[in-house]
């Protein structure tokens, strides 16, 4: 079945540091790849996605390339902020029939000043 | 345009009481999802809705947990009798489609059984 991987957090960075968290999924087809954010005590938010490969997803200064190759995708950010801590979870959707969401564990970021 | 909206936030409930969640989803999105996400976690996906029909439900534990979405549009998820493990934030989500789009997530219900 489908499934995602995500590096154990917690990641603990400085502000101004690159931030990297890893991804890498198994599934049958072309999936669409998403990466959600989750702020603490709220919802998860979508943060960015790619719908085929080599597409390259971004948003708020994150970005994550759709690696059909290596089956990737890894965010990047080149400087991250302290209100960027929180819990990014990535995931997955197949492009055929009822297609389930399904998210890899959540790896959580926290940036100090 | 409004979001997925979740009530109650929270609750606490004795172990073997019954619990009810309900979810509004975003105008004309066919598909809705309840996940249950376990502290620590990434969520799991408990019941997938396309209109009124069910199409995933592999992972509800049919012995006590069950859901209905009413006219393609509202759903509810309900809990009889709770258990320990049960504790966990239970969040709604809705997409315009089946395939490929993004889902929108309500800010979920924390439930805590005692």
């Amino acid at each position: 079945g489908d499934s995602v991987t995500q590096m154990e957090g917690p990641v603990t960075l400085s502000e101004e540091a690159f931030l990297t968290i890893n991804c890498t999924y198994t599934a049958t087809g072309y999936p669409s790849l998403f990466w959600y954010v989750q702020y603490p005590g709220e919802g998860l938010q979508l943060l960015l996605k790619a719908t085929k490969a080599d597409d390259k997803g971004s948003n708020k200064g994150f970005e994550a390339t759709y690696r059909k190759e290596t089956t990737s995708f890894h965010l990047e950010k080149g400087s991250v902020q302290v209100s960027d801590s929180a819990v990014y979870f990535c995931a997955l959707r197949t492009n055929s029939g009822y297609s389930t969401l399904t998210f890899g564990k959540g790896t959580m970021l926290l940036v100090s000043p | 345009e409004a979001g997925v909206a979740q009530s109650p936030r929270y609750k606490i409930i004795e172990k073997r009481q019954s619990v009810a969640f309900w979810c509004n989803p975003i105008s004309g999105h066919a598909t809705l999802y309840w996940y249950q996400q376990i502290l620590g976690q990434g969520p799991k996906l408990l019941i997938q809705f396309q209109n009124n029909g069910v199409v995933d439900d592999s992972q509800l534990p049919k012995d006590r947990f069950s859901a209905e979405r009413l006219k393609g549009v509202d759903s509810t998820l309900k809990i009889q009798p709770a258990k320990l493990e049960d504790s966990a934030v239970y969040l709604c989500a809705s997409s315009l489609g089946s395939t490929g789009t993004e889902a929108f997530f309500g800010q979920g219900t924390r439930l805590t059984v005692v």
